[in-house]
């Protein structure tokens, strides 16, 4: 079974600082893993993913993640807050190359970004 | 369209009563999931469409909870006899194929009372 524990409910940062979420996975086969955010009442859009290439992984908005498997962790880091970045963000975790199709969420980390 | 839309956007119905929530997917995409975020939880998956295959159903928490996909396109989820603890944002995802990035609706906002 997958599961995905993200550490931090609600987290707050002042705006120009280091944004970091964490996530950790739990999965019996290579992951496919997966940043979403979430504005007030809109949908999910995704961040970025990781589908077993390059370990760091880029995204929009200025957001970048690593896989590392020893630690089993797939960290959200953004050098610098805006105010825009306030969000709830969610990690995600999928079965990789072999029933991909069923996305695991984590509970969501609300981020507060402070002037 | 140009993204995923759900109907209606907010729904408040009475316990006991039926609801059906509509999703139109991305054209062209053959993958549709429907999830369940409840207050202070992630996102449940509840069932996924692909093509003209058997749908998974696996994630329906009850017999209450149905859904079908029309032509390959618009989806409904139906819940009968509502009850309160199904109150929760119901998403719409669509992907292009099986394993493709999903892409999720806005959501529509059940509140049973």
């Amino acid at each position: 079974a997958q599961s995905v524990t993200q550490l931090g409910s609600h987290v707050s940062v002042s705006e120009g600082a280091l944004v970091l979420l964490r996530c950790n996975y739990s999965s019996s086969v290579p992951p496919y893993l997966f940043w979403y955010v979430q504005y007030p009442n809109q949908g999910l859009q995704l961040l970025l993913k990781y589908t077993s290439a390059a370990t760091l992984v880029k995204g929009i908005n200025g957001f970048e993640a690593e896989f590392k498997k020893s630690e089993t962790s797939f960290h959200l880091t953004k050098p610098s807050a805006h105010m825009s970045d306030a969000a709830e963000y969610f990690c995600a975790v999928s079965r990789g190359s072999s029933g991909t199709y069923k996305y695991i969420f984590g509970t969501g980390t609300r981020l507060k970004v402070l002037a | 369209g140009a993204g995923v839309s759900q109907s209606p956007s907010n729904k408040v119905t009475e316990k006991g009563k039926d609801v059906e929530l509509r999703c139109d997917p991305i054209s062209g995409h053959t993958a549709l999931y429907w999830y369940r975020q409840s207050l202070g939880q992630g996102l449940e998956f509840l069932i996924y469409f692909q093509g003209n295959s058997a749908p998974d159903k696996s994630g329906l928490p009850s017999d209450r909870f149905s859904a079908e996909r029309t032509g390959g396109s618009v989806s409904t989820l139906t819940i009968q006899r509502t009850q309160q603890e199904d109150s929760a944002v119901y998403l719409c995802a669509s992907s292009f194929t099986s394993g493709g990035d999903q892409f999720f609706g806005p959501g529509t906002r059940l509140t049973v009372l």
